[in-house]
């Protein structure tokens, strides 16, 4: 059971916008910790797409978008496209725990 | 380029030892804390440790905390994963990560691709 929840798959057809959530609790984002998310296509390893919650590395692209609210983040995919079918994560800091912590993942699949 | 290059994964016995690399180059290692995170067969991301540029703060997550050692030697440019006891539960791809800061958060903005240990009789 991950301390962040997401949900375990979400899907849509190219072009569509999709979310995904990652709920948490006042331990981890509702104490104020950022939210990062990471993006791990099929057989490679996680690449950061968004960190500091809303903020893009160079070279992701603008279709790519986080935010967050009180003990939630969220990631939207807009103008979806094949090559974005992977799983995601998002990651934050437990206080409680003191350790950093991982959404369970979720698949996102293109239809 | 950063580059991080994971090393030293196995099969291995329970009960038994293990020592994991990660060599690391494009950028300047000793300025960076380094962590590691695995990933079960099918399962999600497990942060497993962290170590800062001097090796001055350590931490480890509950699950591998008194069997697992984490150190770096900065001059060979590398970090390291000392593993003892291991169980099947310890079955997973090892990352080496690197942390970054920017703006007052921080991230792993720098990932290997991964080396794969496989507890088993």
């Amino acid at each position: 059971q991950s301390v962040l929840t997401q949900p375990p798959s979400v899907s849509g057809a190219p072009g569509q916008r999709v979310t995904i959530s990652c709920t948490g609790s006042s331990s981890n984002i509702g104490a104020g910790y950022d939210v990062c998310w990471y993006q791990q296509l099929p057989g490679t390893a996680p690449k950061l797409l968004i960190y500091g919650n809303s903020n893009r590395p160079s070279g992701i692209p603008d279709r790519f978008s986080g935010s967050k609210s009180d003990t939630s983040a969220s990631l939207a995919i807009t103008g979806l496209q094949a090559e974005d079918e992977a799983d995601y994560y998002c990651q934050s800091y437990d206080s409680s725990l003191s350790v950093v912590v991982f959404g369970g993942g979720t698949k996102l699949t293109v239809l | 380029e950063v580059q991080l290059v994971e090393s030293g994964g196995d099969l291995v016995q329970p009960g038994g030892s293990l020592r994991l690399s990660c060599a690391a180059s494009g950028f300047t290692f000793s300025a960076f804390s380094m962590n590691w995170v695995r990933q079960a067969p099918g399962k999600g991301l497990e942060w497993v440790s962290y170590i800062s540029g001097a090796s001055s703060t350590i931490y480890y997550a509950g699950s591998v905390k008194g069997r697992f050692t984490i150190s770096r030697d900065n001059a060979k440019n590398s970090l390291f994963l000392q593993m003892n006891s291991l169980t099947a539960e310890d079955t997973a791809v090892y990352y080496c990560a690197r942390e970054r800061y920017s703006s007052g958060s921080f991230m792993f903005d720098s990932w290997g691709q991964g080396t794969l240990v496989t507890v088993s009789s």
